[in-house]
């Protein structure tokens, strides 16, 4: 089964700075979609960006971009400009050609003024 | 509906009590899944439902565990003599392609407490 990691339980950000959120995953698949979804207390999963495995551009979407690295595994999240709004915990998740997904443990980020 | 719906949004029951939570996934959409996550932790997969086919049980941690799914709509997550360590966050989550750019919307959740 494919497995994903996030190293950092916890991040801090200075509002309008910006914070890079890690994740690696193992896989032997070829083709497949790697996902950043936001929790915040409200505990609403929202779908923050996604990438998928063909494509060597690297995803954004406003104040989010990905660093995409096939050969090492890895998709990190960058958020610039933090918001107090930004403040939640975030999951990397990845999408096997089975249709199944796959989360990470999580990565709260905590804005401070 | 505009969005996925699961209710109830907290239940509070007695160890040993049987409960349903259910799932109204977006309409139209072909998947459906089922999460746990336990107080600070991440999502741990039940179970997954895709149209008519089997469904992939394989999350499921016990067999108090079950669900069902009627066609490509509502969706019954039962657990039965329910104990402390059942006590969680239940997820629902629904999809709409089967390949491509296909994405997870997510429910609210289910807040089950068990005393």
């Amino acid at each position: 089964a494919q497995t994903v990691t996030q190293s950092q339980p916890e991040m801090s950000v200075q509002e309008a700075e910006t914070v890079t959120l890690s994740c690696t995953y193992d896989t032997s698949e070829s083709d497949y979609y790697l996902f950043w979804y936001k929790q915040p207390p409200s505990r609403q999963m929202i779908l923050v960006i996604r990438q998928e495995a063909y494509k060597q551009q690297n995803a954004t979407e406003n104040r989010f971009s990905v660093n995409f690295q096939k050969a090492a595994k890895s998709f990190s999240l960058k958020i610039s400009d933090s918001q107090l709004g930004d403040a939640a915990m975030y999951f990397c998740a990845y999408r096997s050609a089975g249709n199944q997904f796959y989360f990470g443990t999580g990565t709260s980020l905590t804005v401070i003024p | 509906g505009a969005g996925v719906s699961q209710s109830p949004s907290n239940k509070v029951t007695e160890k040993g009590k049987d409960v349903e939570l259910r799932c109204d996934p977006i309409s139209g959409h072909t998947a459906l899944y089922w999460y746990r996550q336990r107080l600070g932790q991440g999502l741990e997969f039940l179970i997954y439902f895709q149209g008519n086919s089997a469904p992939d049980k394989s999350g499921l941690p016990s067999d108090r565990f079950s669900a069902e799914r009627t066609g490509e709509s509502v969706s019954t997550l039962t657990i039965q003599r329910t104990q402390q360590e059942d006590s969680a966050v239940y997820l629902c989550a629904s999809s709409f392609r089967l390949s491509g750019a296909n994405v997870l919307t997510f429910g609210a959740g289910s807040r089950l407490t068990v005393l």
